[in-house]
């Protein structure tokens, strides 16, 4: 079945400086690819998404690339700051498939070091 | 919040009791989810449904069971058969396969 592979399980950075999070799937119709951020004892919440139409997408401070031919892709935060500490989770699934189910990688935990 | 509520958010149980949990949503979402996390670990996906009267075991379905006899309603019992059920439960709702919305969460205390 379908599987996401997340890198690395913990990340710490500096403020300020960049992080990187990478992520791999096997199923190669995954169309839709969410990155989710939970904090502490919270739920989780979409922080940016990407569909295999496009190769890349920014908002503000984090971007995502995708690429199709190595099933793989990545989260960028850039002048990361305190309040970015918190797990992240990758996702891939079929898009708008009726019997679609996300599937999540195993999580990130960034850091933040003042 | 999003639209999506599971009551309560804290719950404790003896040992051998069933327990249901609740999940509510008003987004008109057809696809609904239920993931069990434990501390510091992933998303672990038990039960889906993608449409009324209709649902599907997902990775860990042993020890649960589920309903879904309402669009907006989505509860999932947790049954004396779960040998480990204390845990961080989350409820999600999705148009199908696109982004999810999750609830508050249910902090489940077994002893």
């Amino acid at each position: 079945g379908e599987n996401v592979e997340q890198h690395p399980s913990t990340l710490s950075v500096q403020e300020g400086d960049s992080a990187v999070i990478k992520c791999t799937y096997s199923d190669s119709a995954s169309n839709y690819f969410p990155w989710y951020k939970q904090e502490l004892g919270k739920r989780p919440q979409l922080i940016i998404d990407i569909r295999s139409n496009v190769g890349e997408k920014k908002d503000q401070r984090i971007a995502v690339t995708l690429n199709k031919t190595a099933k793989h892709f990545s989260l960028h935060i850039t002048e990361t700051q305190p309040e970015d500490s918190a797990v992240y989770f990758c996702a891939a699934s079929l898009g708008y498939s009726s019997a679609s189910k996300i599937i999540f990688g195993s999580g990130t935990r960034l850091s933040i070091r003042p | 919040d999003g639209g999506i509520t599971q009551s309560p958010k804290y719950l404790f149980r003896k040992e051998g009791q069933n327990v249901t949990l609740s999940c509510e949503q008003n987004l008109n979402h057809d696809a609904m989810y239920w993931y069990r996390q434990d501390p510091g670990q992933g998303l672990r996906l038990i039960y889906y449904s993608q449409i009324v009267n209709d649902f599907q075991k997902g990775d860990i379905a042993e020890g649960y069971s589920v309903s879904r006899e309402k669009k907006e309603s989505f509860p999932l019992t947790v049954t004396s058969a779960q040998k480990n059920p204390t845990a961080f439960y989350l409820c999600a709702s999705s148009i199908a396969g696109d982004e999810q919305y999750f609830g508050p969460g249910t902090r489940l205390t077994v002893t």
